[in-house]
């Protein structure tokens, strides 16, 4: 069975760049994949920044973009700030009506 | 604006049932494909299951398949969550969310808490 695979951590500096990935154990993610990006604080349910690989949800700020990198989605946040402190996971749409979410990335911004 | 509300979560026993509501407003109902994905305690978020947007089909994760039945009723704007044969590792909160282009998850209910122990 295939797994999603997302980094089990991250930091970044307050204003900095950072580049989470979403990939396959076996294969490479395309834009068929439909790659979704979620951020989530504890006790609250899941928000959408990006869906279809790089379309920002309403009124996600710009400083989040997806995109597709190196055989792997990715979310990148520019000008990262102390709330963006959060986990973060993406999804797949694996084809056959099936979708699998990855084991999620925390972010700390430090 | 897009509203999802879901309910019928608690506490039951194993192998009993449990039946979930999502309520749906600020939207064409029949027009978008529905979720189910739910989060066990400190854990992450699974995908559980899809209505298309017409209905016309349903797929389930295999941790589910069998057990559980997604379903919708068009005339409240409610998408159901039949739960069968409950184990202890269906513990979780369960969101219901809706599709935004087809093959996503965009919208999300803030979710009830199912938690199955005897």
């Amino acid at each position: 069975q295939t797994v999603v695979t997302q980094e089990p951590s991250f930091s970044v500096s307050p204003g900095g760049t950072v580049t989470l990935t979403c990939g396959l154990s076996s294969g490479s993610v395309s834009t068929s994949y439909y790659p979704s990006w979620y951020q989530q604080t504890p006790g609250q349910a899941p928000r959408t920044l990006i869906y279809s690989t790089n379309t920002r949800s309403s009124g996600v700020p710009d400083r989040f973009s997806g995109s597709i990198l190196e055989n792997k989605a990715a979310l990148t946040i520019t000008g990262a700030q102390a709330d963006d402190e959060s986990d973060y996971y993406c999804v797949l749409y694996m084809g056959s009506g099936i979708w699998v979410f990855g084991g999620g990335t925390k972010l700390t911004v430090l | 604006q897009v509203q999802l509300v879901e309910s019928g979560g608690g506490v039951v026993q194993p192998g009993r049932s449990l039946t979930l509501s999502c309520a749906a407003s600020g939207f064409t109902f029949t027009s978008f494909g529905m979720h189910w994905v739910r989060q066990a305690p400190g854990k992450g978020l699974e995908w559980v299951a899809v209505i298309w947007y017409d209905g016309s089909k349903k797929c389930y994760a295999d941790s589910v398949k069998g057990r559980f039945t997604i379903s919708r009723d068009i005339s409240k704007n409610t998408l159901y969550l039949q739960m069968n044969s409950l184990r202890a590792e269906d513990t979780a909160v369960y969101y219901c969310a809706r599709a935004e282009s087809g093959n996503d998850l965009n919208y999300w209910g803030q979710g009830t808490l199912v938690t199955v122990s005897s």
